[in-house]
């Protein structure tokens, strides 16, 4: 079946950049999801990359698809205390009506 | 409103007691999904429901948990029975439609669930 895989935790200083890292297994997933989840908040897209592109910029957040290695990034430029959450990476099945979640990464950002 | 909603936000019941969560989701939006995310962990896909057709129960983990959807409204999440295990936080979803891209999951904050 389905696997995501995170790292659990990233730690950065303020103005840095983050990169936090993803792996499915899933070959046919068709889009690829970033989401971000403040405590005791339900989870907001952030943005998501469809499976025959291999980088996607939306002003800060650069997404970046290795589909040959499976391997996703989701890279935030300045990182501000702000952007202190738990980032989760999904993947769509084919159908696009299911997604599988990985276990998030926590996101701490030192001013 | 404008968001997915759910209550009661929190919930602490006895070990063996029925509960039952409730969610709003944005109006219009056809498809309705319920996670389970326990502490410090990733989202578990329970239940789908999508328009009218029949719901997707594959992830429900035992016959303690069902869901209910009133046409393309409000969903209820039954468990039964509770157990130590059922602590976690419930998260429904919404989205316009299930499998267009343009249609993202828009998420409550979540029921936090405390069995004791």
């Amino acid at each position: 079946g389905e696997d995501v895989e995170q790292s659990l935790f990233l730690s950065v200083r303020e103005g840095d950049s983050s990169v936090i890292n993803c792996t499915y297994t899933d070959s046919s997933s068709t889009y690829l999801y970033w989401y971000k989840q403040e405590p005791g908040a339900g989870l907001q897209l952030l943005t998501y990359i469809f499976s025959n592109m291999d980088m996607k910029q939306d002003q800060r957040l650069t997404v970046l698809l290795n589909k040959k290695d499976k391997h996703l990034s989701l890279r935030i430029a300045d990182t501000q205390t702000g952007d202190s959450a738990i980032y989760f990476c999904a993947e769509s099945n084919n159908a696009g009506n299911m997604l599988t979640f990985g276990g998030g990464t926590r996101l701490m950002v030192k001013p | 409103g404008a968001g997915v909603s759910q209550s009661p936000s929190n919930k602490v019941t006895e070990k063996g007691k029925d509960v039952e969560l409730r969610c709003d989701p944005i109006s219009g939006h056809t498809a309705l999904y319920w996670y389970r995310q326990r502490l410090g962990q990733g989202l578990e896909f329970l239940i789908y429901f999508q328009g009218n057709s029949a719901p997707d129960k594959s992830g429900l983990p035992s016959d303690r948990f069902s869901a209910e959807r009133t046409g393309e409204s409000v969903s209820t999440l039954t468990i039964q029975r509770t157990q130590q295990e059922d602590s976690a936080v419930y998260l429904c979803a919404s989205s316009l439609r299930a499998g267009n891209r343009n249609s993202p999951l828009h998420f409550g904050n979540g029921t936090r669930l405390t069995v004791t």
